[in-house]
C-alpha cells in the first residue's frame, strides 16, 4: 500500500501569511507525529495523534502552530502569521500505535513539506 | 537540551570499511532505540531498531551495539558501500509518553 504522503511538498510563504501543511498517513495507523525538521538538524517533535486525540504537543514552538486530525486519519499542521524561522522541513510520521510489540513503534515517515518563510 | 547525543557529525569510510556511529542519552525512561536514513530531499526511513533488554542486534550488513549501564549505542556499518552514503539519525522512544527525540545526525560518505 501506499506510504505517508504528504503536501504540498514545496511551500512559500510571505511573513505573516498563514499555511496549511497536510499529512495522509498509512491507512490503519493509530499514531501520527509532526517534526520540524532545520537544515543539517534532526527532527525535533511537535506534537502527537493517537487517532483523533492530540495527546502531546509540548514540542509547538508558539501558539501561532495548530495540529488536528479531526477524524484520526488525515492531519493538518496550521502555522499562522509565518516568521522567518519557522523556514525548515515539516516531517509527518506515523505508526501502528497501542501494542506493545516493537513493530508497532516504528515511525514511517513522509516526505516533508519544505517552508521558506521570506 | 539534547535528549540524545550523536557523533561524529561526518564521516567519511572506504568502500568495505566499517562505518561506526556512537549515541549517548541521559533519560533512563527511554525504551526503544532506532536508527533512521536519511537521503537528500527524502524523509527518514528505519533501518534498525532495539529494546534495552537487548544488547546487539543485526540485519544484514547493519548491528545496533547496545550499552544500558553506560546508555550508549551505536550502529555499525559492514562492508560499507557508496549507496549507504546518507544522513544516519539515531533515535530515542520516551516510554512515559510516546514522544520520539533524534539525535544530530551523521553525514557518511563512502568512497568507492
Amino acid at each position: 500500500g501506499a506510504g505517508v504522503s504528504q503536501s504540498p511538498r514545496y511551500k512559500v510563504a510571505k511573513r505573516g501569511q498563514d499555511v496549511a501543511l497536510r499529512c495522509d498517513p498509512i491507512s490503519g495507523h493509530v499514531s501520527l507525529f509532526w517534526y520540524q525538521q532545520a537544515l543539517g538538524q534532526g527532527p525535533e517533535f511537535l506534537t502527537y495523534f493517537q487517532n483523533e486525540a492530540q495527546l502531546d504537543k509540548s514540542g509547538l514552538p508558539s501558539d501561532r502552530f495548530f495540529a488536528e486530525r479531526p477524524e484520526g486519519s488525515v492531519s493538518t499542521l496550521k502555522i499562522q502569521r509565518t516568521q522567518q524561522e519557522d523556514s525548515a522541513v515539516y516531517l509527518c510520521a506515523s505508526n501502528p500505535g497501542l501494542a506493545r510489540q516493537l513493530s508497532s513503534y516504528e515511525q514511517y515517515f513522509g516526505p516533508g513539506t519544505r517552508l521558506t518563510v521570506t | 537540551q539534547q535528549q540524545v547525543k550523536q557523533s561524529p557529525q561526518s564521516l567519511i569510510v572506504q568502500k568495505g570499511g566499517i562505518s561506526i556511529i556512537n549515541c549517548a542519552y541521559e533519560n533512563t525512561a527511554f525504551d526503544y532505540f532506532p536508527w533512521y536514513q536519511q537521503f537528500p530531499g527524502k524523509g527518514p526511513a528505519l533501518l534498525i531498531a532495539i529494546r534495552p533488554d537487548v544488547s546487539e542486534k543485526k540485519e544484514g550488513r547493519f548491528t545496533i551495539s547496545f550499552n544500558k549501564s553506560a546508555k550508549q549505542f551505536s550502529l555499525h556499518i559492514m562492508d560499507s558501500q557508496p549507496g549507504d552514503s546518507a544522513t544516519y539519525f539515531c533515535a530515542a522512544r520516551s516510554g512515559a509518553g510516546n514522544q520520539f527525540y533524534f539525535g544530530t545526525g551523521t553525514s557518511l560518505t563512502v568512497i568507492p
